[in-house]
């Protein structure tokens, strides 16, 4: 299972707003609505932004939000923050019922 | 409120098995639809799924992996164990347990991490 492919970096100012894609397969993001969305920023664990494609976690910000569309999913970020600068990885369930995740977007706030 | 903690060794050399613990709080592995996931990052890269255990002792492996993960459960000490066989350089890596649930298919919550090296 190769992992979903995501942009290297993306970039924006303060206030903008930024999407991220992540591109799998009909094996994955194709077939399932598992599709979540991680935050992990330097030396700290993932924490969970996005579920089932486009839900936010209790205690998410609504300036996060997610779609899909095939087998390409998004999370787009608005109004964009210093704080949001981080890297940003998406995962989806399988047909093999296991799990992948994206290769992960730095995301950084010029 | 649901905690997660890794535990194991910092240093392992190659061809040995490496053996990391997660001791939970918060929720039991008895609980139908509970589950704890195994994740790992090597220094600078992406996150990479390992395994996952259920409430029902069904387990799944990644298949790049499989033939050399093992996860357990105990159940009256809140922990999940996983092994990993004949360990190489490449396994050099954070090491992150996880909880999810069949109701809710993602890791909602995670444990802080354990950095393992591999080096002889």
């Amino acid at each position: 299972q190769s992992a979903l492919t995501q942009p290297v970096s993306v970039s924006g100012s303060p206030g903008q707003s930024i999407t991220i894609s992540c591109t799998g397969t009909n094996s994955d993001i194709g077939t399932y609505k598992y599709v979540s969305w991680y935050q992990q920023h330097p030396g700290k664990a993932p924490k969970l932004m996005i579920r089932e494609v486009s839900d936010r976690p209790s205690g998410v910000s609504h300036r996060f939000s997610g779609s899909k569309s095939g087998n390409t999913a998004s999370l787009t970020i608005s109004g964009l923050q210093t704080d949001d600068e981080a890297d940003y990885y998406c995962a989806s369930y399988t047909i093999s019922s296991a799990f992948v995740f994206g290769s992960g977007t730095k995301v950084t706030v010029l | 409120q649901i905690t997660l903690q890794e535990s194991g060794p910092m240093l392992v050399r190659p061809t040995q098995t490496l053996t990391l613990t997660c001791t939970f709080s918060g929720f039991s592995l008895t609980s139908t639809g509970r589950a704890v996931g195994w994740i790992r990052q090597p220094p600078g890269q992406a996150l990479e799924w390992l395994a996952l255990i259920y409430w029902d002792d069904e387990k799944r492996y990644s298949p790049s992996l499989s033939t050399r993960l093992t996860l357990a459960k105990d159940t009256s000490k809140n922990q999940v164990v996983l092994t990993v066989t004949n360990v190489d350089p490449v396994d050099t890596a954070t090491y992150f347990c996880a909880h999810t649930t069949i109701l809710n298919v993602d890791f909602d919550f995670w444990g802080q991490g354990t950095p393992v090296t591999v080096s002889s």
